[in-house]
């Protein structure tokens, strides 16, 4: 399977407890993506990386949010102290570096903060 | 206002149906535009990019209207496989990375 692959597919946790989450992108692809969504909402995007570098956060990226991409190929997702806000789907998606900025996406990982 | 605002429906029509529906943009500057489908609990994938010339694959027909600021995805001989959730995609200016969704349509085909 060559798309994006996500880990673990479901998360429960502990209120209070740090969870990380890992994305593995389309291999050649150099620009991944960090969206979370909730029922009944559209992804919501959190944060951009291309190559190594996060170029961008959101401000629904709060302190307890962390992302990283070491070497420029997968990426980590970890939350530390989560909250019961915090349970949805977190979704990673990558694309090349062209112009039309097509994603593709992963399967997610949800996590139910209890 | 939102980015993105879609009608959340559900839009329930038996096999065979024309259904149509669209999606508002708020920035006029918008550069890119997007129709993805999302299964219950699945990953959202793309279904096809919309052009300013619209555009067609298969039976689905996307239309962008610039000056109303809004986008349209018609399904003809809509099957069973079709039921799903419709994503409304915008690449807002001043970056070309960021996708901002709507909150989909949900479309119903029924046998």
């Amino acid at each position: 399977d060559t798309g994006v692959s996500q880990d673990p597919r479901h998360k429960i946790t502990k209120r209070g407890q740090n969870v990380t989450f890992r994305c593995d992108p389309i291999s050649e692809h150099n620009r991944l993506y960090w969206y979370r969504q909730t029922l009944g909402q559209g992804p919501e995007f959190l944060t951009y990386f291309q190559n190594e570098a996060q170029l961008e956060k959101s401000r629904l990226l709060s302190d307890r949010f962390s992302a990283e991409r070491p070497k420029g190929s997968f990426s980590t997702l970890e939350i530390q102290r989560t909250e019961q806000g915090d349970s949805a789907m977190y979704l990673c998606a990558s694309s090349p570096n062209v112009a039309k900025n097509i994603q593709y996406f992963g399967a997610g990982t949800r996590l139910s903060v209890l | 206002r939102k980015e993105v605002e879609q009608d959340p429906g559900p839009f329930n029509v038996p096999e065979g149906a024309t259904v149509a529906f669209n999606c508002t943009y708020s920035n006029s500057a918008s550069q890119s535009f997007f129709w993805y489908r999302q299964d219950c609990r699945k990953e959202p994938k793309l279904l096809m990019s919309v052009y300013s010339s619209g555009n067609e694959d298969g039976r689905f027909t996307a239309q962008l209207n610039r000056a109303s600021q809004y986008i349209s995805l018609l399904i003809r001989d809509s099957k069973l496989s079709d039921s799903a959730t419709y994503l409304c995609v915008v690449n807002p200016p001043g970056n070309d990375y960021k996708l901002s969704f709507g909150a989909g349509t949900t479309v119903t085909v029924r046998a």
